[in-house]
């Protein structure tokens, strides 16, 4: 039962354009949402995040936007760019626990294009 | 500067033996974490822990044991390796109440 699911493997966009990397969860008590950023032969590094109680996370190029109602979030990067390729995991923490246990999901490769 | 280490990085091993891969932090976090990585499963938690002495079981926490004597290390044990526990293992720490995990390199273990 996976309660963290990021449906597209992988994804390919070309330099200066949009990615769009998307996150569906089941679990309702998920109260804290973070995206890792995975490079080959490293551990992954946080990149950012976003609070329950808000909608939307800006830093920089990338942006998080969070659909409760839907159990939805999504990571957008703009614009992209080549070294922005990696493996990209989603991590909800559940609010039932105060310790930041996360839930990961299986992650989606993104490939940008020069 | 204040990071995580594993060791081995790489570590190939037969069916049967066992095996102990290494986690130090230096940052003086409580909170300590094992996880696998393997294709089309993310990463998967094995086993915590909140403090010394702690120690709680994870998803996937079978065949697997922990032990945390001191702040700053969690080992994680495998009794008697098995094919299936071919992976690539991470441990990460954070602070106590603080979300982000701060990510070790990675050991690559091949069980023959």
């Amino acid at each position: 039962d996976q309660q963290v699911k990021q449906n597209s493997p992988s994804l390919s966009v070309q330099e200066g354009r949009i990615s769009i990397l998307n996150c569906d969860y089941t679990n309702s008590m998920f109260d804290y949402f973070l995206w890792y950023k995975k490079y080959p032969a490293e551990g992954p590094t946080f990149l950012i995040s976003i609070s329950s109680i808000k909608d939307k996370n800006e830093d920089g190029r990338f942006t998080v936007f969070l659909n409760k109602s839907a159990k939805h979030l999504s990571l957008h990067i703009v614009p992209s760019q080549p070294g922005d390729s990696a493996v990209y995991f989603c991590a909800p923490k559940d609010g039932g626990t105060s310790y930041g246990k996360l839930t990961f999901g299986q992650g989606t490769i993104l490939t940008v294009h020069p | 500067d204040a990071e995580i280490t594993q060791s081995p990085r790489h570590k190939i091993t037969e069916t049967g033996r066992q095996v102990t891969l290494a986690c130090h932090q230096t940052w003086n976090h409580n909170n300590m974490f094992w996880y696998r990585q393997d294709l089309g499963h993310g990463l998967r938690l094995i086993h915590y822990s909140y403090g010394v002495h702690d120690t709680n079981k994870g998803e996937v926490s079978d065949g697997y044991s922990v032990s945390r004597s001191n702040t700053e290390d969690l080992p994680l044990t495998l009794e008697s390796a098995a094919s299936s526990q071919t992976s690539v293992y991470f441990c990460a720490s954070s602070e106590s109440g603080v979300n982000e995990q701060f990510f070790g390199p990675g050991t690559r273990l091949t069980v023959l």
